[in-house]
C-alpha cells in the first residue's frame, strides 16, 4: 500500500447523513485522487487534486466533496446528495505528472455501506 | 487520454505464461503504458511500465509494438496467487487522470 493509509475500512451511513473518509500519504506525493469501485466494476474517478488548495472534478463527482489543506491529506466528504454510496472507495497518490513516469499509488480502500 | 480495451477474463493453470493484450489505438505520443494488478476488497498495485518495445521486470514483461496500438502483458508461470484483475492504462505524462475500464479477470487453476 506504498505509504497511503485510508480510514476507516469500513463505514456505515444512515440516510441523510455525511460520512467522510480519510485519506493520509507520506510519500511526498503532490498529486492525490479518489475512485469509487462499484462490485465487478472497474475504478471511477472522483476528484483529484495536485497542489495544496486546489482540486478538480473527475467523472463522477456529482454528491461528493474534498478538501486539500495539507500536502498529506486528501479526506473525501460523501453527502447525502450521492443517493447511491454504497461502493468501495480507493484513494491513491502519485509524483505530478511530467516529472517522470508517474505511477499512482493506492490506499487500501474504505468500503461504505447505507443502511 | 488513451483509452484502452482488454479481454473481459482469461483461464490459466498453475505453471502456463498468461498474456494479457490491451488495445489502445488512439494513443498519444506522451502516453506511457502502465499495468496494474488488483486483488479483491484491495487497492491496485503497478506491476509495470513502458513505452515501446519490451520492459521486463521481477513480476512480469511488457511487450509494445512499434506502432504503440496495442501491448501486452506476459506474466510467467503463474501460481494460484496471480488470481486478480489486470488493469491496462494510458498515462500521459502531460495529463494526470488514469482512466481504469473493466480490466481482466485472470482464473488461475490448479
Amino acid at each position: 500500500d506504498g505509504g497511503i493509509t485510508q480510514s476507516p475500512k469500513y463505514l456505515f451511513r444512515k440516510e441523510g447523513q455525511n460520512v467522510t473518509l480519510s485519506c493520509e500519504q507520506n510519500l511526498n506525493h503532490d498529486a492525490m485522487y479518489w475512485y469509487r469501485q462499484d462490485p465487478g466494476q472497474g475504478l471511477r474517478l472522483i476528484y483529484y487534486s495536485q497542489i495544496v488548495n486546489d482540486f478538480q472534478k473527475g467523472d463522477i463527482a456529482e454528491g461528493y466533496s474534498v478538501s486539500r489543506e495539507k500536502k498529506e491529506s486528501f479526506p473525501l466528504t460523501v453527502t447525502s446528495a450521492q443517493k447511491n454510496p454504497t461502493a468501495f472507495y480507493l484513494c491513491a497518490s502519485s509524483t505530478l505528472p511530467g516529472q517522470g513516469q508517474e505511477t499512482q499509488y493506492f490506499g487500501p480502500g474504505t468500503r461504505l455501506l447505507v443502511l | 487520454l488513451a483509452k484502452t480495451t482488454q479481454p473481459i477474463s482469461m483461464d490459466s493453470y498453475e505453471g502456463q505464461e498468461v498474456n494479457i493484450t490491451c488495445s489502445h489505438n488512439n494513443i498519444a505520443t506522451n502516453d506511457y503504458i502502465t499495468w496494474y494488478q488488483q486483488f479483491p476488497s484491495q487497492g491496485p498495485r503497478f506491476i509495470i511500465q513502458g513505452y515501446k518495445t519490451k520492459v521486463t521486470n521481477e513480476v512480469a514483461s511488457l511487450f509494445i509494438p512499434a506502432d504503440r496500438k496495442s501491448s501486452t502483458l506476459s506474466l510467467p508461470r503463474v501460481s494460484l496467487s496471480d488470481t486478480a484483475v489486470y488493469y491496462c492504462l494510458g498515462a500521459s505524462a502531460a495529463g494526470n487522470k488514469l482512466t481504469f475500464g473493466g480490466g481482466t479477470r485472470v482464473l488461475v487453476k490448479p
